[in-house]
Protein backbone atom coordinates (compact mmCIF):
# COMPACT_ATOMS: atom_id res chain seq x y z
CA UNK A 1 0.00 0.00 0.00
CA UNK A 2 1.30 3.14 -0.98
CA UNK A 3 -0.76 5.68 1.11
CA UNK A 4 -2.27 6.96 -1.57
CA UNK A 5 -5.42 6.53 -2.54
CA UNK A 6 -8.22 7.12 -5.51
CA UNK A 7 -11.53 6.85 -5.87
CA UNK A 8 -13.75 5.74 -7.25
CA UNK A 9 -12.06 2.22 -8.38
CA UNK A 10 -14.24 1.88 -11.07
CA UNK A 11 -16.29 4.34 -12.96
CA UNK A 12 -19.00 3.35 -15.97
CA UNK A 13 -19.89 6.20 -17.81
CA UNK A 14 -21.63 7.02 -21.59
CA UNK A 15 -19.78 9.18 -23.92
CA UNK A 16 -20.76 12.85 -23.55
CA UNK A 17 -21.08 12.35 -19.88
CA UNK A 18 -18.22 14.25 -17.73
CA UNK A 19 -16.79 12.01 -14.58
CA UNK A 20 -14.77 13.15 -11.93
CA UNK A 21 -12.04 11.21 -10.34
CA UNK A 22 -10.49 11.81 -6.78
CA UNK A 23 -6.71 11.37 -4.62
CA UNK A 24 -5.38 11.83 -1.64
CA UNK A 25 -1.64 11.70 -1.52
CA UNK A 26 0.59 10.59 0.81
CA UNK A 27 0.09 12.04 4.32
CA UNK A 28 2.92 14.88 4.02
CA UNK A 29 3.56 15.11 0.15
CA UNK A 30 3.17 18.07 -1.80
CA UNK A 31 3.16 17.05 -5.16
CA UNK A 32 0.23 15.32 -7.03
CA UNK A 33 0.64 13.66 -10.40
CA UNK A 34 -2.27 12.40 -12.59
CA UNK A 35 -1.54 9.64 -15.42
CA UNK A 36 -3.44 8.01 -18.01
CA UNK A 37 -2.63 4.82 -19.17
CA UNK A 38 -4.19 2.64 -22.22
CA UNK A 39 -3.04 -0.29 -23.42
CA UNK A 40 -1.70 0.90 -26.58
CA UNK A 41 -0.01 4.44 -25.35
CA UNK A 42 1.37 2.80 -22.15
CA UNK A 43 1.71 5.61 -19.36
CA UNK A 44 1.35 9.15 -20.08
CA UNK A 45 1.61 11.84 -17.56
CA UNK A 46 -1.51 14.47 -17.46
CA UNK A 47 -0.45 17.42 -14.78
CA UNK A 48 0.99 18.40 -11.77
CA UNK A 49 0.19 20.00 -9.33
CA UNK A 50 2.26 21.34 -6.20
CA UNK A 51 0.94 22.37 -2.92
CA UNK A 52 -2.30 24.07 -4.88
CA UNK A 53 -1.03 25.18 -7.93
CA UNK A 54 -0.40 24.03 -11.63
CA UNK A 55 3.72 22.94 -11.96
CA UNK A 56 3.77 21.59 -15.24
CA UNK A 57 1.51 19.81 -18.05
CA UNK A 58 1.79 16.73 -20.26
CA UNK A 59 -0.54 15.33 -23.00
CA UNK A 60 -3.57 16.99 -21.47
CA UNK A 61 -6.81 17.02 -23.88
CA UNK A 62 -8.76 20.39 -23.00
CA UNK A 63 -11.89 18.43 -22.21
CA UNK A 64 -9.94 17.45 -19.30
CA UNK A 65 -9.23 19.64 -16.00
CA UNK A 66 -7.81 19.45 -12.34
CA UNK A 67 -7.16 20.79 -9.56
CA UNK A 68 -5.52 20.67 -6.05
CA UNK A 69 -7.25 21.65 -2.81
CA UNK A 70 -5.96 23.26 0.26
CA UNK A 71 -6.38 19.84 2.05
CA UNK A 72 -3.80 18.79 -1.00
CA UNK A 73 -6.31 16.36 -2.42
CA UNK A 74 -6.77 16.22 -6.00
CA UNK A 75 -9.92 15.96 -8.23
CA UNK A 76 -9.25 15.00 -12.30
CA UNK A 77 -12.29 16.22 -14.28
CA UNK A 78 -12.90 14.77 -17.32
CA UNK A 79 -15.57 16.09 -20.13
CA UNK A 80 -18.11 15.63 -23.11
CA UNK A 81 -16.27 11.34 -22.86
CA UNK A 82 -15.39 10.00 -25.98
CA UNK A 83 -14.59 5.74 -25.94
CA UNK A 84 -10.75 6.66 -26.73
CA UNK A 85 -11.12 8.35 -23.31
CA UNK A 86 -11.43 4.43 -21.67
CA UNK A 87 -8.58 3.92 -19.59
CA UNK A 88 -6.72 3.65 -16.28
CA UNK A 89 -6.04 7.04 -14.43
CA UNK A 90 -3.49 6.88 -11.45
CA UNK A 91 -2.29 9.20 -9.46
CA UNK A 92 0.78 9.95 -8.01
CA UNK A 93 2.63 11.97 -4.88
CA UNK A 94 6.22 13.05 -3.80
CA UNK A 95 7.62 14.01 -1.11
CA UNK A 96 9.38 16.87 -3.15
CA UNK A 97 9.91 19.80 -1.12
CA UNK A 98 10.11 21.89 -3.79
CA UNK A 99 7.95 21.80 -7.16
CA UNK A 100 11.19 21.10 -9.64
CA UNK A 101 12.96 18.28 -6.95
CA UNK A 102 13.17 15.04 -8.23
CA UNK A 103 11.71 12.71 -5.99
CA UNK A 104 10.36 9.03 -5.89
CA UNK A 105 6.80 9.36 -7.23
CA UNK A 106 4.51 6.68 -5.62
CA UNK A 107 1.27 5.62 -7.18
CA UNK A 108 -2.42 5.20 -5.93
CA UNK A 109 -4.28 2.03 -7.27
CA UNK A 110 -6.13 3.75 -9.61
CA UNK A 111 -9.35 4.39 -11.52
CA UNK A 112 -10.21 2.36 -14.18
CA UNK A 113 -12.72 4.36 -16.55
CA UNK A 114 -15.10 2.82 -19.14
CA UNK A 115 -16.51 5.10 -21.43
CA UNK A 116 -20.08 3.11 -23.57
CA UNK B 1 11.40 15.20 -27.42
CA UNK B 2 11.39 12.56 -25.30
CA UNK B 3 12.36 8.83 -26.59
CA UNK B 4 12.15 5.76 -24.10
CA UNK B 5 12.74 2.36 -25.81
CA UNK B 6 12.23 -1.16 -23.84
CA UNK B 7 12.20 -4.41 -25.30
CA UNK B 8 8.56 -5.09 -25.71
CA UNK B 9 7.97 -8.51 -23.57
CA UNK B 10 10.89 -10.90 -22.12
CA UNK B 11 10.84 -14.27 -20.94
CA UNK B 12 12.70 -16.22 -18.28
CA UNK B 13 12.94 -19.19 -16.06
CA UNK B 14 12.45 -19.29 -12.15
CA UNK B 15 15.84 -19.28 -10.52
CA UNK B 16 17.09 -17.83 -13.30
CA UNK B 17 18.56 -14.13 -14.03
CA UNK B 18 17.36 -11.51 -16.34
CA UNK B 19 18.25 -8.19 -17.99
CA UNK B 20 15.53 -5.54 -19.21
CA UNK B 21 17.31 -3.13 -21.33
CA UNK B 22 16.33 0.69 -21.56
CA UNK B 23 18.04 4.03 -23.72
CA UNK B 24 16.68 6.85 -23.81
CA UNK B 25 16.88 10.07 -25.64
CA UNK B 26 15.62 13.35 -23.56
CA UNK B 27 16.29 16.73 -23.97
CA UNK B 28 17.76 16.83 -20.29
CA UNK B 29 18.50 14.14 -17.28
CA UNK B 30 17.71 14.32 -14.09
CA UNK B 31 17.73 10.74 -12.96
CA UNK B 32 16.03 7.09 -14.19
CA UNK B 33 13.54 5.13 -12.20
CA UNK B 34 12.52 1.41 -12.44
CA UNK B 35 9.05 0.41 -11.89
CA UNK B 36 7.16 -2.56 -11.84
CA UNK B 37 3.45 -3.05 -12.78
CA UNK B 38 1.41 -5.96 -12.34
CA UNK B 39 -1.56 -6.37 -14.79
CA UNK B 40 -4.22 -4.07 -13.83
CA UNK B 41 -2.59 -2.57 -10.56
CA UNK B 42 -0.14 0.51 -9.36
CA UNK B 43 3.15 0.95 -10.96
CA UNK B 44 5.75 0.27 -7.87
CA UNK B 45 8.95 1.80 -7.19
CA UNK B 46 12.15 -0.08 -7.42
CA UNK B 47 15.11 2.07 -8.60
CA UNK B 48 16.31 5.27 -8.91
CA UNK B 49 19.86 5.77 -10.36
CA UNK B 50 21.06 9.86 -11.11
CA UNK B 51 25.08 8.89 -10.77
CA UNK B 52 26.62 6.30 -12.92
CA UNK B 53 26.76 2.78 -11.93
CA UNK B 54 25.46 0.14 -10.35
CA UNK B 55 22.21 0.32 -7.95
CA UNK B 56 21.69 -2.94 -5.54
CA UNK B 57 18.88 -3.75 -3.56
CA UNK B 58 18.48 -7.53 -3.04
CA UNK B 59 17.46 -9.42 -5.68
CA UNK B 60 17.61 -6.33 -8.34
CA UNK B 61 20.09 -4.01 -9.12
CA UNK B 62 19.91 -1.54 -11.68
CA UNK B 63 22.45 -0.09 -13.84
CA UNK B 64 23.04 3.55 -15.21
CA UNK B 65 25.32 5.25 -18.16
CA UNK B 66 24.71 8.78 -18.78
CA UNK B 67 27.19 9.25 -21.41
CA UNK B 68 25.70 5.90 -23.51
CA UNK B 69 21.44 7.04 -22.42
CA UNK B 70 21.36 3.64 -21.26
CA UNK B 71 20.22 1.90 -18.25
CA UNK B 72 19.23 -1.79 -17.48
CA UNK B 73 17.38 -3.36 -14.64
CA UNK B 74 18.39 -7.10 -13.71
CA UNK B 75 16.78 -9.56 -11.57
CA UNK B 76 18.03 -12.30 -9.54
CA UNK B 77 16.67 -15.60 -8.54
CA UNK B 78 13.65 -14.91 -10.90
CA UNK B 79 10.06 -15.96 -8.97
CA UNK B 80 6.70 -16.78 -10.56
CA UNK B 81 5.83 -13.64 -8.46
CA UNK B 82 8.24 -11.50 -10.94
CA UNK B 83 6.03 -11.86 -13.68
CA UNK B 84 4.78 -8.13 -14.79
CA UNK B 85 5.56 -4.94 -16.49
CA UNK B 86 8.64 -2.96 -15.77
CA UNK B 87 9.11 0.45 -16.50
CA UNK B 88 12.00 2.46 -17.45
CA UNK B 89 11.25 6.23 -16.61
CA UNK B 90 13.07 9.82 -17.16
CA UNK B 91 13.01 12.67 -15.19
CA UNK B 92 14.60 15.26 -17.68
CA UNK B 93 14.87 18.20 -15.31
CA UNK B 94 11.54 18.77 -14.03
CA UNK B 95 9.77 17.07 -11.57
CA UNK B 96 8.03 15.25 -13.97
CA UNK B 97 8.55 11.38 -15.81
CA UNK B 98 8.71 10.62 -19.03
CA UNK B 99 8.04 6.52 -19.00
CA UNK B 100 9.01 3.64 -21.69
CA UNK B 101 5.90 1.64 -22.53
CA UNK B 102 7.31 -1.17 -20.32
CA UNK B 103 8.74 -4.58 -20.82
CA UNK B 104 6.25 -7.77 -19.79
CA UNK B 105 8.13 -10.29 -18.09
CA UNK B 106 6.68 -14.13 -18.39
CA UNK B 107 8.52 -16.03 -15.70
CA UNK B 108 7.81 -19.42 -16.14
CA UNK B 109 8.61 -23.07 -13.82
Amino acid sequence: DSGVTQTPKHLITATGQRVTLRCSPRSGDLSVYWYQQSLDQGLQFLIQYYNGEERAKGNILERFSAQQFPDLHSELNLSSLELGDSALYFCASSAARTSAATDTQYFGPGTRLTVL
Amino acid sequence: GQNIDQPTEMTATEGAIVQINCTYQTSGFNGLFWYQQHAGEAPTFLSYNVLDGLEEKGRFSSFLSRSKGYSYLLLKELQMKDSASYLCAVNSGYSTLTFGKGTMLLVSP
